[in-house]
């Protein structure tokens, strides 16, 4: 069956320190893969994308790798600040699919600890 | 700019009652998602909209729900009736068509008693 696994346990970092949240998939075709911000009480933000082609993207402090041979995609924030407490969402849309239909993953619950 | 506005923000009924939940996209973008959300979960889509034609609705359970964008701008989406396991957030999303970047509203928070 297609799953889309990110951890399920909440990740709590030292300010100033590298967060890194996974996202694993199966049985999935990705064309490409987004990642998503979600503040309590909000909509998903979009942060950014990375294309099945594409290894790594950069953006600020913010960083995506994408491997299509492991099924996995890393999300990296360096530098963390309290300020990026939040939820994270990492987001597929299928090879062959409509180009804007995503399935997300569950999330991963990021705490910045000042 | 304006994003997306959701209206209620916050809907409390009992169950067997109908409910409604409407949606004001960002101007011009012609898809129009509605998506369910659990606690602790990830959106998941009930329907896509291509202006005013639902080009996805795969995941919408037809029995209680439905939805309409007439004239391709503003939507709804009707649950009747409402169900214990129907509290959840529902998020309305926009985007241009063919785009892969989604705008969410700040969704309606529904609870079923």
């Amino acid at each position: 069956s297609q799953k889309i696994e990110q951890n399920s346990e909440a990740l709590n970092i030292q300010e100033g320190k590298t967060a890194t949240l996974t996202c694993n998939y199966t049985n999935y075709s990705p064309a490409y893969l987004q990642w998503y911000r979600q503040d309590p009480g909000r909509g998903p933000v979009f942060l950014l994308l990375i294309r099945e082609n594409e290894k790594e993207k950069r953006k600020e402090r913010l960083k995506v790798t994408f491997d299509t041979t492991l099924k996995q995609s890393l999300f990296h924030i360096t530098a963390s600040q309290p300020a990026d407490s939040a939820t994270y969402l990492c987001a597929l849309a299928s090879r062959g699919g409509a180009t804007n239909k995503l399935i997300f993953g569950t999330g991963t619950l990021l705490a910045v600890q000042p | 700019e304006a994003g997306v506005v959701q209206s209620p923000r916050y809907k409390i009924i009992e169950k067997k009652q109908p409910v409604a939940f409407w949606c004001n996209p960002i101007s011009g973008h012609n898809t129009l998602y509605w998506y369910l959300q659990n606690l602790g979960q990830g959106p998941e889509l009930l329907i896509r909209y291509e202006n005013e034609e639902a080009v996805d609705d795969s995941q919408l359970p037809k029995d209680r729900f439905s939805a309409e964008r007439l004239k391709g701008v503003d939507s709804t989406l009707k649950i009747q009736p409402a169900e214990l396991g129907d509290s959840a957030v529902y998020l309305c999303a926009s985007s241009l068509v063919g785009s892969w970047e989604q705008f969410f509203g700040p969704g309606t928070r529904l609870t079923v008693l």
